[in-house]
């Protein structure tokens, strides 16, 4: 069975701080990882994926995030958010051979002045 | 380019109404989902196409909920009849179907049953 855990359902942080959102994967085969976020009243829009290779990808607006296959992790990070950064972030997993998503619960991040 | 379209943006219903929503997945995906998204529940898969194929049908949404493909540009999802416990946001997403393939998502449809 797959699954995906985010463990904290609310962060806050201090604009220009930085950003670790964590996930945890359950998938016995090989797993293809992405990181989604949702702004009010909007659609899920790809902010990075992973799917072979150098485990630290690169995505839009300065987040990246980090494979890790021994601890079955794929974690978010930012060096210094903005308050646009306010949103939802999904993290997904697919499988080989299953296009169908597996959604994590999300994670809302605040971002304070 | 056109992403994925979906029509009405915000639809109220009745108790018992029929409801008609509407996506436009982006040109030349070959996969089509139709996801409902709710604070309890999250993101729950109703439907998934394969070339206009049904896949999926969502299991416990089989009865009152139908999604069909028309045709490759468009797909729509029928409530019938609607209940209160239907409200939420649907979502549509399409993706060109290979693993690691991403999916689009569209702007969502909120439903509100009365």
């Amino acid at each position: 069975a797959q699954s995906v855990t985010q463990p904290d359902a609310r962060v806050t942080v201090s604009e220009g701080a930085s950003l670790q959102l964590r996930c945890k994967y359950s998938y016995s085969g090989t797993p293809y990882l992405f990181w989604y976020v949702q702004y009010p009243r909007q659609g899920l829009q790809l902010l990075l994926k992973y799917y072979s290779g150098d485990p630290v990808v690169q995505g839009v607006n300065g987040f990246e995030a980090e494979f890790s296959k021994s601890n079955s992790s794929f974690h978010l990070r930012k060096a210094s958010v903005h308050w646009s950064d306010s949103a939802v972030y999904f993290c997904v997993l697919s499988g080989t051979g299953n296009y169908k998503y597996v959604f994590g619960a999300g994670t809302r991040l605040k971002v304070i002045a | 380019d056109a992403g994925v379209t979906q029509t009405p943006r915000h639809e109220v219903a009745e108790k018992g109404q029929t409801i008609i929503l509407k996506c436009e997945p982006v040109s030349g995906h070959n996969d089509l989902f139709w996801y409902r998204q709710t604070k309890i529940q999250g993101l729950e898969l109703l439907s998934y196409f394969r070339s206009k194929s049904l896949m999926e049908d969502g299991g416990a949404f089989k009865d009152r909920f139908k999604a069909e493909m028309l045709n490759s540009s468009f797909s729509t999802l029928k409530i019938q009849p609607t209940e209160p416990k239907d409200s939420a946001v649907y979502l549509c997403a399409s993706s060109l179907g290979y693993n690691y393939a991403e999916q689009f998502f569209g702007p969502g449809t909120r439903l509100t049953v009365l």
